[in-house]
């Protein structure tokens, strides 16, 4: 089985401090995502990543940035986290593939204070 | 750009009955890949089925089916014989097959089903 695990299920942070959120895939993915899910907004992309080094913007790379140094590693970073990123994230992985199945972590929810 | 809708926030039946989740998409290409996932409460997100449009056939996975209909741009799930561990919230997405192969997700839809 695909496993797709973010170290932290739960954080809370300080406005203005420096969050590190990793995730890290089992099964070789060339793609690794980042999203942000908020009610009624669904799941929205921040940041992904097609190979290691590589990086593209999402929908909503404000306030964020991404590190991809070894395949199964990618992770957010906030870099002076505010009180409207407080959010579930969600990492995923899939292959290069067309229309692969896109496989997600567990989540991991932030609160900003 | 891709956009997915999903115009029911919170839905409910009773166990056994059949129950539809609504969804509809705006995109100019011709071929691309839709999918349904299932967050279950405090749980990881799992595909449920997947859709390729260019096919013409509605896929099925065991009580799920979808009913596609590529020229309004819909694309349903029917949940049948449900079951309380189908208590979760859903999701419609959309894959483009131009550039990068990233999901576009609707709302959601929160499903409840009761005993």
């Amino acid at each position: 089985d695909v496993k797709v695990t973010q170290s932290s299920r739960y954080l809370v942070k300080r406005t203005g401090e420096k969050v590190f959120l990793e995730c890290v895939q089992d099964m070789d993915h060339e793609n690794m995502f980042w999203y942000r899910q908020d009610p009624g907004l669904g799941l929205r992309l921040i940041y992904f990543s097609y190979d290691v080094k590589m990086k593209e913007k999402g929908d909503i790379p404000e306030g964020y940035s991404v590190s991809r140094e070894k395949k199964e590693r990618f992770s957010l970073i906030l870099e002076s986290a505010s009180t409207n990123q407080t959010s579930m994230y969600l990492c995923a992985s899939s292959l290069l593939s067309q229309g692969d199945t896109i496989y997600f972590g567990e989540g991991s929810w932030l609160t900003v204070v | 750009a891709q956009t997915v809708t999903q115009s029911q926030p919170e839905m409910s039946v009773q166990e056994a009955e059949t129950v539809t989740l609504s969804c509809t998409y705006d995109t100019s290409e011709n071929n691309y890949y839709l999918f349904w996932y299932k967050q279950p409460p405090s749980r990881q997100m799992i595909l449920v089925i997947r859709q390729e449009a260019y096919k013409q056939q509605n896929a099925t996975e065991n009580r799920f089916s979808v009913n596609f209909q590529k020229a309004a741009k819909s694309f349903s799930l029917k949940i049948s014989d449900s079951q309380l561990g189908d208590t979760a919230m859903y999701f419609c997405a959309f894959m483009g097959i131009q550039g990068a192969q990233k999901l576009v997700f609707g709302q959601g839809t929160r499903l409840t089903i009761n005993p």
